[in-house]
């Protein structure tokens, strides 16, 4: 069964808006971490932010914010004033414990100038 | 982090063939992971290297079609064997590393090899 869902396969933004990007997950187990990754056009992969599932306050990373909502079983990701460079492919992932980390089919960011 | 150096970026290759990817870590590591990327997919987990034991492979990998080794802690090679064009992917080696701002383990990748393969 698919544990990470995003159900966004594209996404348009403008310059220096902010942008939202869904993803939910699926898990019984009350111990996981919640990632977000963004994956540049040459292919690199690239940690952008966690969030435990324990962590009480929404993690925030510069312009990178992780809208955690454990009851809906939500992690989604908000982008603010977002930038050229920001185009991308995002994957949403999560590991449960200490096992594997397991990916989303990601959703595809495009910022317009 | 851990910086991975990966090899060869890109290649294309006969079917039938067999080509073996190289992944090198700048520091010691305990696990490596090698994840495939079909085209227009997500990552999915082929398999862990631990040094000094066999690779532990997930549902739908086999060793015989992508055997691995692991000589030591700073290095892993995975060979994708006997080749055919559904092979053609991203294969990306990673590690696991502590981030020091979340705190988290958290897995950083090398720059991946694009195969196809004709």
């Amino acid at each position: 069964a698919q544990k990470i869902t995003q159900t966004q396969p594209g996404m348009f933004v403008q310059e220096k808006e902010a942008v939202t990007l869904d993803c939910t997950y699926d898990t019984s187990d009350q111990s996981y971490g919640l990632f977000w990754y963004k994956q540049s056009s040459s292919g690199e992969m690239i940690f952008l932010i966690y969030q435990g599932s324990y962590d009480e306050q929404n993690a925030t990373e510069g312009r990178y914010s992780l809208n955690f909502q454990k009851a809906r079983k939500s992690a989604n990701l908000v982008i603010s004033a977002s930038q050229l460079g920001d185009s991308a492919m995002y994957f949403c992932a999560m590991r449960e414990g200490f096992g594997d980390m397991r990916f989303g089919a990601g959703t595809r960011l495009t910022v317009k100038p | 982090s851990a910086v991975i150096s990966q090899k060869p970026s890109r290649d294309i290759c006969q079917r039938g063939t067999s080509l073996t990817i190289q992944c090198q870590v700048d520091s010691q590591v305990t696990m490596m992971f090698w994840y495939r990327q079909q085209p227009g997919q997500s990552l999915t987990l082929i398999a862990t290297a631990n040094q000094g034991s066999e690779a532990t492979y997930e549902s739908g990998f086999v060793i015989d079609k992508f055997p691995i080794s692991r000589p030591n802690l700073t290095f892993s090679t995975l060979t994708v064997s006997n080749m055919s064009p559904e092979d053609s992917s991203i294969y990306l080696c990673s590690v696991e590393w502590g981030d020091y701002r979340s705190g988290a383990n958290v897995l950083t990748f090398g720059a991946g090899s694009r195969l196809t393969v004709l």
